[in-house]
C-alpha cells in the first residue's frame, strides 16, 4: 500500500501568516491515465472531514482561495495564504489511486 | 445537497457484531462507489470497505478481511456494514462516504463503534 508522510504534524501559526503542510509518497502517484488522485482534507474539532482539495490542486466548491494545493509524483504541499481562527483542525492529504486508498497521519494546525 | 447519515453504532464486546446503516440522499446513489472509513479519534483516518454502485464488486482493509460484509440496497438509498467476530482494535469513529474519481466527495457525521468487555 502507498504510504503518505506528512509534515510538520503540529502546525503553530499566528493568525494572518501563511502557513504549509507537506505531504510525501512512498511511491509516485501519477497514474495511467495521467491524473493525480492526491486529496486534502480539513477537520475540524467534533466535524467529519470535509475536502478542500482534489486531483493535486483543485479547489472544493465553497473552499476559500487563502487554500491552495501543488505538487507532482510524490511530493505535495497544501498551502494556507493567511490563517484564520475557522482554519484550526487536523489537515491530511489522502491518495485514491493505486488502490487502496490511504491517508496521511494528519497535521494539526492550531493558533499561537 | 448531498446527505449521508449513519446509525447502527454502539457499544458491544469483543467477539460480538453489529451493523451499521447508512442513509443517502441528494444525488444517484446507485451511481455512485460507496465506502467505510473509520478514524480512532485523534488518530489516522483508515479505509475499511468498499462496494461499487451495482454491488458487483466489494473491497476490504485486511484488518476486517473474513469478519466484516459490506452491502447495499439501491432501492432503499442505504449501505450497510455488517460487523462480525469485533476486536477491540475495531473501535474507532465509523464514516459512511461517497466516492468520485479517486477521492471522498462528502462524508457522513459518523457512527461510533467502541468494544470492549
Amino acid at each position: 500500500d502507498v504510504v503518505l508522510t506528512q509534515s510538520p504534524l503540529s502546525l503553530p501559526v499566528t493568525l494572518g501568516q501563511p502557513a504549509s503542510i507537506s505531504c510525501r509518497s512512498s511511491q509516485s502517484l501519477v497514474h495511467t491515465d495521467g491524473n493525480t488522485y492526491l486529496n486534502w482534507f480539513q477537520q475540524r474539532p467534533g466535524q467529519s472531514p470535509r475536502r478542500l482539495i482534489y486531483k493535486v490542486s483543485n479547489r472544493d466548491s465553497g473552499v476559500p482561495d487563502r487554500f491552495s494545493g501543488s505538487g507532482s509524483g510524490t511530493d505535495f504541499t497544501l498551502k494556507i495564504s493567511r490563517v484564520e481562527a475557522e482554519d484550526v483542525g487536523l489537515y491530511y492529504c489522502m491518495q485514491g489511486a493505486p488502490w487502496p486508498y490511504t491517508f496521511g497521519q494528519g497535521t494539526k494546525l492550531e493558533i499561537k | 445537497e448531498v446527505q449521508l447519515v449513519e446509525s447502527g453504532g454502539g457499544v458491544v464486546q469483543p467477539g460480538g457484531s453489529l451493523r451499521l446503516s447508512c442513509a443517502a440522499s441528494g444525488f444517484n446513489f446507485e451511481d455512485s462507489a460507496m465506502h467505510w472509513v473509520r478514524q480512532v479519534p485523534g488518530e489516522r483516518l483508515e479505509f475499511v470497505s468498499l462496494i461499487y454502485g451495482d454491488g458487483s464488486v466489494t473491497y476490504y482493509a485486511d484488518s476486517v478481511r473474513g469478519r466484516f460484509a459490506i452491502s447495499r440496497d439501491n432501492s432503499k438509498n442505504s449501505l450497510y456494514l455488517q460487523m462480525n467476530s469485533l476486536k477491540t482494535e475495531d473501535s474507532a469513529l465509523y464514516y459512511c462516504t461517497k466516492d468520485r474519481a479517486g477521492s471522498y466527495e462528502a462524508w457522513g457525521q459518523g457512527t461510533l463503534v467502541t468494544v470492549s468487555s
